[in-house]
């Protein structure tokens, strides 16, 4: 059964940073691994999708990796702003009709 | 926008109640899922329809009753809810052609009083 696992559960950072968000998957047979945001009481927005012959995508200030034999992904914002506080989940595809599964977020606050 | 459009927002039900959750989804998606998300826990993959037939039901309680009569439209009938049932509950579609980015709904918000 996979499992995704999301380090930290929280995270505060000062505007400007550049950060590193983490996510951790145990079946490495994935078809993708995509990223999302969401925000409070929202449902969730897709930032990016690696699809598994894929190293990397990215999206302005997003980059997100993907390594399947280590089974982690990592998703790398650059020069954070405040506007970028939500929480960001990933969600491991084995592919076939939904065997995605999604992990308990990173719940991320950039200080003004 | 993403596409996904659900109803109503909010809605709060008693026990006894019977209610429904409408999706709607007009991006030409041949698959649809409704998925449970409580507070500290992952998203639950509750249903999953392909074309109108339903794929998956993740030993999800008989109070919960989905119909998908088009491969635009799903429902997820209330009967009988327990307040542990108080969740927000998310639907999404997907092409699942293989180059498959998940789209969402907003999500309705469940409180069963």
């Amino acid at each position: 059964k996979q499992e995704v696992t999301q380090i930290p559960a929280a995270l505060s950072v000062p505007e400007g940073e550049n950060l590193v968000l983490n996510c951790s998957f145990t079946d490495s047979a994935i078809y993708n691994l995509q990223w999302f945001r969401q925000d409070p009481g929202k449902g969730l927005t897709s930032l990016l999708l690696i699809q598994s012959s894929q190293r990397e995508q990215t999206s302005g200030r997003l980059n997100a990796s993907l390594d399947k034999s280590s089974g982690r992904s990592t998703l790398y914002i650059a020069a954070s702003q405040p506007g970028d506080s939500a929480t960001y989940l990933c969600a491991a595809d084995v592919g076939g009709y939904q065997k995605v599964t999604f992990g308990t977020g990173t719940k991320l606050q950039v200080i003004p | 926008e993403t596409g996904v459009t659900q109803t109503p927002r909010h809605l709060v039900m008693g026990m006894t109640n019977k209610k429904s959750l409408k999706c709607e989804q007009h991006l030409g998606h041949n698959a649809m899922y409704w998925y449970k998300q409580s507070a500290k826990k992952p998203l639950e993959l509750m249903f999953v329809y392909n074309f109108k037939e339903q794929t998956e039901n993740n030993s999800v309680p008989s109070r919960f009753s989905p119909e998908c009569p088009n491969s635009s439209h799903l429902f997820l009938h209330l009967h009988t809810l327990q307040p542990e049932d108080s969740a927000l509950y998310l639907c999404a579609s997907t092409t699942r052609t293989g180059e498959d980015t998940i789209y969402f709904g907003e999500g309705s918000w469940l409180t069963v009083v």
